[in-house]
């Protein structure tokens, strides 16, 4: 079964910091890969997507995600967080014709001063 | 462009009423719609599949007759909880995306709470 896979369930990042958030996926052919963003008690903000192409992906708010086909990855970067990058970040792909999402477990970043 | 709008935000109800929950596209046409739940600190799980003019296709386990889902139109969906009960109390969110494109756009989210 395909899935999508973010082994980090936490993170903690000082402000102005580098981040990484890991997502692997399980997916025969080339998947289409999200990130999302969501603030707590809010809905979800696509920050950037990969279909085919440029394997390293501009998104908005300064992210930035590159696929890696040969490590089944889609790892998110922001060079220095802001402290209003604190929220839980969600790495998904399209898993089947009907255009479903399949999610993975989510990564919550907090942001120290 | 590709904004998602839910109503109500919040809604706090008696158990055994019925509630409905409103999803718009306001600049996009939404030939598809998804519907998700979603519990405190935990994924989303996806409930049901709505294309305009047909039936919902719901996931397994997800009770199609208490979670009646309308898509009569390209800009609007519904979730209607019928006969709720303090175990639906969670966090809905929709999704839209349009025709030919794999990019789903989420609302802001509903808050449901059965007293």
């Amino acid at each position: 079964a395909q899935s999508v896979t973010q082994p980090d369930i936490h993170i903690t990042v000082s402000e102005g910091a580098s981040l990484e958030l890991r997502c692997n996926y399980s997916y025969g052919a080339t998947p289409y890969l999200f990130w999302y963003v969501q603030s707590p008690g809010q809905g979800l903000q696509l920050l950037l997507k990969y279909f085919s192409g440029d394997t390293l992906v501009q998104g908005i708010k300064g992210f930035e995600a590159e696929f890696k086909r040969s490590q089944s990855s889609f790892n998110l970067r922001k060079p220095s967080v802001h402290w209003s990058d604190a929220a839980e970040y969600f790495c998904a792909s399209v898993g089947d014709s009907w255009g479903k999402l399949q999610f993975g477990a989510g990564t919550q970043v907090v942001v120290t001063p | 462009g590709a904004v998602v709008s839910q109503h109500p935000s919040w809604v706090i109800c008696k158990s055994g009423t019925s509630v409905k929950i409103e999803c718009r596209s306001l600049d996009f046409q939404a030939t598809t719609m998804f519907w998700y739940r979603q519990f405190p600190k935990q994924s989303l799980m996806l409930m049901a599949t709505s294309n305009e003019g047909s039936k919902a296709t719901y996931e397994q386990g997800v009770e199609k007759d208490k979670f009646l889902i309308n898509h009569a139109s390209l800009t609007l969906s519904t979730l209607t909880v019928t006969s709720a009960h303090p175990e639906d109390s969670s966090f809905y969110i929709c999704s839209a995306r349009t025709s030919g494109q794999e990019t789903q756009y989420f609302g802001p989210g509903t808050r449901l709470l059965v007293l």
